[in-house]
């Protein structure tokens, strides 16, 4: 199975923050990751697909960008509602795996 | 819109089946261009990828569950089914459905997941 390993497990940040996600695969998986978002009690969201495409109907201060191993989502100006966790996911090949999450919390 | 709602046993004795069923509204589950998923997330860990039924009946399951998950789809009913035999406590989880296109495996449309409590 491929292994998919997020830094930071949680992060601290303010409103107008720019932050930074990163996701690790243990093998290359090609532009096929995908990023979510999840609040508490919720469904993940599906935001970014393709490594950089934006989901229809996601702000657009949402990106995402890498190839082969190493993946970012980026969040240009924390607003309240971004406050959540978000998980990456692979779909290079079976069985498709997520990270652990990274929690993004308020400062 | 689409929309996708999980329904099922909420406890489960262990070694016994959880079965689970996703009603799909606002689409038909015979597309052409989807698969659907099923998905769970243990208390305070991450995701976990089950498998996938595609409308014609064909599966891909997760190895680490394969030996004990059947998926099937009622095209009449326009919902698909999660059978996870010989449960254990590890089983314990909030269950998703959830939707694949084919052009990307990726999950565009989740149900709201139902929690599944295996406990005597």
């Amino acid at each position: 199975d491929i292994q998919m390993t997020q830094s930071p497990s949680t992060l601290s940040a303010s409103v107008g923050d720019r932050v930074t996600i990163t996701c690790r695969a243990s093998q290359s998986i090609s532009s096929w990751l995908a990023w979510y978002q999840q609040k508490p009690g919720k469904a993940p969201k599906l935001l970014i697909y393709h490594a950089s495409s934006l989901e229809s109907g996601v702000p657009s201060r949402f990106s995402g960008s890498g190839s082969g191993t190493e993946f970012t989502l980026t969040i240009s100006s924390l607003q309240p509602e971004d406050f959540a966790t978000y998980h990456c996911q692979h779909y290079n090949s079976y069985p498709w795996t997520f990270g652990q999450g990274t929690k993004l919390e308020i400062k | 819109q689409l929309q996708l709602q999980e329904s099922g046993s909420g406890l489960v004795k262990p070694s016994q089946t959880l079965s689970l069923t996703c009603a799909v509204s606002g689409g038909s589950i015979s597309s052409a261009d989807h698969s659907w998923s099923w998905i769970r997330q243990s208390p305070g860990k991450g995701l976990e990828w089950i498998g996938y039924v595609y409308h014609t009946g064909s599966t891909n399951y997760n190895p680490s569950l394969k030996s004990r998950v059947t998926m099937s789809v009622d095209r009449s009913k326009n919902h698909f089914s999660l059978n996870l035999s010989s449960v254990t406590a590890a089983d314990t989880a909030v269950y998703y459905c959830a939707r694949n296109t084919v052009a990307g495996y990726y999950f565009d449309f989740w149900g709201l997941g139902t929690l599944v409590t295996v406990s005597s």
